[in-house]
Formats: C-alpha cells, sequence, structure tokens
C-alpha cells in the first residue's frame, strides 16, 4: 500500500533557529513530490520536486529530493512565527498520497 | 486570477441528506482533483477529473460518491445518505495542462453531518 510519512509529527522552534522536515515515500508510479503549507486554510503550494538532487529554492524555504533514499527534506532558516503552519508533503502520479504534515510551531 | 473556488464553505446535512460540493479551477485549468480531510488526519486523495471524464477514482468510497466535471460549470462532488463519518474538509484542487503537479488548493468545504 502507497504511504507518506512525515517527520516530526510536530517541532517547537524559536525565531532565528533552522529546521529540517522529512518525508518519506513508498508509492508507485512515483512521479513528483511535493510540499505544502497549511495554515487555517487550504494548503499553499510551495515546491514540486522530480529530480533527485536538484535543490530548489524559495527565500528562506529549500527543498530537495533523493530518490534513491525515498525521501525528501525540507529546510526552513532563519524561521519567523509566520512559518508556523502545518507543512504537508506529497508523493505519487495523479493520485498524490499525502503525509499526516508536520506541524510547526516558532516562538517569538 | 481568481483562485480555485468553492461553496458553499461550510454545509451542514442532516443523516440520509444529500451533500452536493462545488469547485470552479482557476482560470486555464481542465484538471480538477478532489480530497478528503478527516479531524486530525493528512489529506487523502478522492477522484482526479478532466472535463467530462473521470480519470482516477482510485480514492473514491465504491458507495454513495460521485463526481463530475462538466464541459460547462463546475466540477461537483456527490454525496448521498449522508452519514457521520462524511463529516469533513473537503478540498478541491485545480491544476494547467502539461503541469498536472502544480496543485492549486480552494478553500476547502467544511461537512458536518449532524
Amino acid at each position: 500500500e502507497d504511504k507518506v510519512v512525515q517527520s516530526p509529527l510536530s517541532l517547537v522552534v524559536h525565531e532565528g533557529d533552522t529546521v529540517t522536515l522529512n518525508c518519506s515515500y513508498e508509492v508507485t508510479n512515483f512521479r513528483s513530490l511535493l510540499w505544502y503549507k497549511q495554515e487555517k486554510k487550504a494548503p499553499t503550494f510551495l515546491f514540486m520536486l522530480t529530480s533527485s538532487g536538484i535543490e530548489k529554492k524559495s527565500g528562506r524555504l529549500s527543498s530537495i529530493l533523493d530518490k534513491k533514499e525515498l525521501s525528501s527534506i525540507l529546510n526552513i532558516t532563519a524561521t519567523q512565527t509566520g512559518d508556523s503552519a502545518i507543512y504537508l508533503c506529497a508523493g505519487g502520479n495523479n493520485d498524490m498520497r499525502f503525509g499526516a504534515g508536520t506541524r510547526l510551531t516558532v516562538k517569538p | 486570477n481568481a483562485g480555485v473556488m468553492q461553496n458553499p464553505r461550510h454545509l451542514v446535512r442532516r443523516r440520509g441528506q444529500e451533500a452536493r460540493l462545488r469547485c470552479s479551477p482557476m482560470k486555464g485549468h481542465s484538471h480538477v482533483y478532489w480530497y478528503r480531510q478527516l479531524p486530525e488526519e493528512g489529506l487523502k486523495f478522492m477522484v482526479y477529473l478532466q472535463k467530462e471524464n473521470i480519470i482516477d477514482e482510485s480514492g473514491m468510497p465504491k458507495e454513495r460518491f460521485s463526481a463530475e466535471f462538466p464541459k460547462e460549470g463546475p466540477s461537483i462532488l456527490r454525496i448521498q445518505q449522508v452519514v457521520r463519518g462524511d463529516s469533513a474538509a473537503y478540498f478541491c484542487a485545480s491544476s494547467p495542462p502539461g503541469l498536472l503537479d502544480e496543485q492549486y488548493f480552494g478553500p476547502g468545504t467544511r461537512l458536518t453531518v449532524t
């Protein structure tokens, strides 16, 4: 059965810290891995990763895919309170399988 | 360019009634996906549609649930004879042709079955 596992499930840090969120996947017919940020509303798209070893960056956020290890990480540097959210990763093809998410809390 | 639109945002139904959830994709997007998010759980894929076609419905419950994306108008997720366990947030996402993985989500419809 396809599954996507995220760790840690929750994380509390202070402003300025750097965090690394993990996502591992076992998905048949894998095409891409997606990262989303979900606050109180719908998830917002962060990154799409299809190629192994190529880092994608957007401001303080970056992500990379390791197809050999079937995993991905999402890094956030110099965290801010506005980064507090649930971070979801999803892997698959048309039928994306989502992980349970990592709940990140950034304290001032 | 308006984002993905869903309505209603909140829907309350009694057990046994029908629930109809609507999703209008972003302009230019021809692919629609429906997801269900149960309390304290992640998003679960339900169905993937293009105009007038169901491409993948592997995540849809076999009974009471159906989805369509007609040539004109929004995509509709229909739940017949709702039960308490159907209470959840239902999200719709859309993607443009050729960029199927860049799914943009709507605000969701929160269904409560009493």
